[in-house]
Parts: C-alpha cells; structure tokens; sequence
C-alpha cells in the first residue's frame, strides 16, 4: 500500500533551469510532508518540509507547494545547479506519530 | 561528529548467517527507526522504538530483531540470513512526528 507515490523515476534538466518534481499522497490524515536529498553510497538528507496548514514554503533555492484538495505537493528548484543532482525522496507523516512514508524517489540530473 | 551513525556500512554474508547491524543517534531524540531500502528504492519502515519501548513493527519476517538497549541505540539483529534480505537498512532517529534524520546506510549483501 503505497500511500506516497512519486511518479516520476528520473527527471533531467539544464542547469539554470528549474527542476520541479511532483509527489502524490493517498492519506488524508498526513499533515507533515518533507522532502529529502540522497547522494550514492549516502543516507537520505533533510531538504525541506511544509505544515499542512500552509500552502507554500521557501527556503534559498528551493520551494515546496502543497495542494491539500488535490493531495499533491511538488518541490521547485530553481536556478538547477549540477550540485543537485541526487535522488529526492517525498514523505509525508501524521504530527506526533512515529511513522513517516516515503515515495520511490525522482532521481533528478542537472546538466552542465 | 555523525549524528546517526551505524556499522557495519557494508556487509557481505553468506546464507544461513546470523548477523547484526548497529545504529548510535547522538541527537538526544527520543525515537529511532529501521527502514529498509529494498531493489526498487523504496524505503519503507520496519521498526519504530519510542524510549527504548516498541511503537512501530511492520509486516517484518520474525528473524529480523530489534534491540534497544538505550534510547541512543537501537540495533538489528537478523537471523537466518536469506537471499531476499540483500538491501541498504537505514537506521534513523527524530523527535516524535518531526524530521528524521539518517544514518549513511548498511549495505547488505547475502550471497
């Protein structure tokens, strides 16, 4: 039962362009969704997150939307720089529960 | 300093084995998790320990065991080791409900 589902297993773009990747939830009852970075051979690293009672959240480069109704949020990154190239996995949790499910993760490559 | 660090990061064992995998958060959280990352990528949890108590035990095959003997550590133990046990295990600790944060990965190769 796949209750986080990213769509789209690789996404490339040209650097300074933006990259946008897109996350879909089942579950009604997530109210915390957050994003991950993982580089090979490494553990997945915190990026960004996003209350459910917002609908937007920035932090430098990065930008997370989260559209409640439609139960789907995406991470924009812009400009791409090819530093950003990694897995990026979308998760998503019920606050004060132990228990946080991940998509499959989009491995993004930024081009030169 | 790692945060979440765990040992072995690579480890390559024949079937039958017994084997264990260690996992030390130096964050002061409270909770600490296994996830397992399987062929398709996915990471999906396989225990979840609050103060050293049990809150999370997914759909898990009985040989594989935690262990926490503090809230800083939480340990897995893996028994009869099987082809289909190949993965990278991650272990992981937060607050409760809030960012986790991960350690490097075990690579697990049953052979």
């Amino acid at each position: 039962d796949q209750q986080v589902k990213q769509n789209s297993p690789s996404l490339s773009v040209q650097e300074g362009r933006i990259s946008i990747l897109n996350c879909d939830y089942t579950n009604s009852m997530f109210d915390y969704f957050l994003w991950y970075k993982k580089y090979p051979a490494e553990g997945p690293t915190f990026l960004i997150s996003i209350s459910s009672i917002k609908d937007k959240n920035e932090d430098g480069r990065f930008t997370v939307f989260l559209n409640k109704s439609a139960k789907h949020l995406s991470l924009h990154i812009v400009p791409s720089q090819p530093g950003d190239s990694a897995v990026y996995f979308c998760a998503a949790t019920i606050s004060d529960n132990n228990d946080m499910r991940f998509g499959a993760g989009t491995r993004l490559t930024v081009k030169p | 300093d790692t945060a979440v660090s765990q040992t072995p990061k690579y480890l390559v064992t024949q079937m039958g084995n017994d084997k264990s995998i260690k996992c030390e958060q130096n964050l002061g959280h409270d909770t600490m998790y296994w996830y397992k990352q399987d062929s398709k990528k996915f990471l999906k949890i396989m225990f979840s320990y609050n103060n050293k108590e049990l809150i999370i035990n997914e759909t898990v095959p009985n040989r594989f065991s935690p262990k926490s003997p503090d809230k800083a550590h939480l340990n897995l133990h893996i028994n009869s080791l099987e082809l289909g046990d190949s993965a990278v295990y991650f272990c992981a600790s937060s607050l409760p409900g809030n960012t986790i944060y991960f350690g490097e990965g075990s690579w697990l190769t049953v052979v």
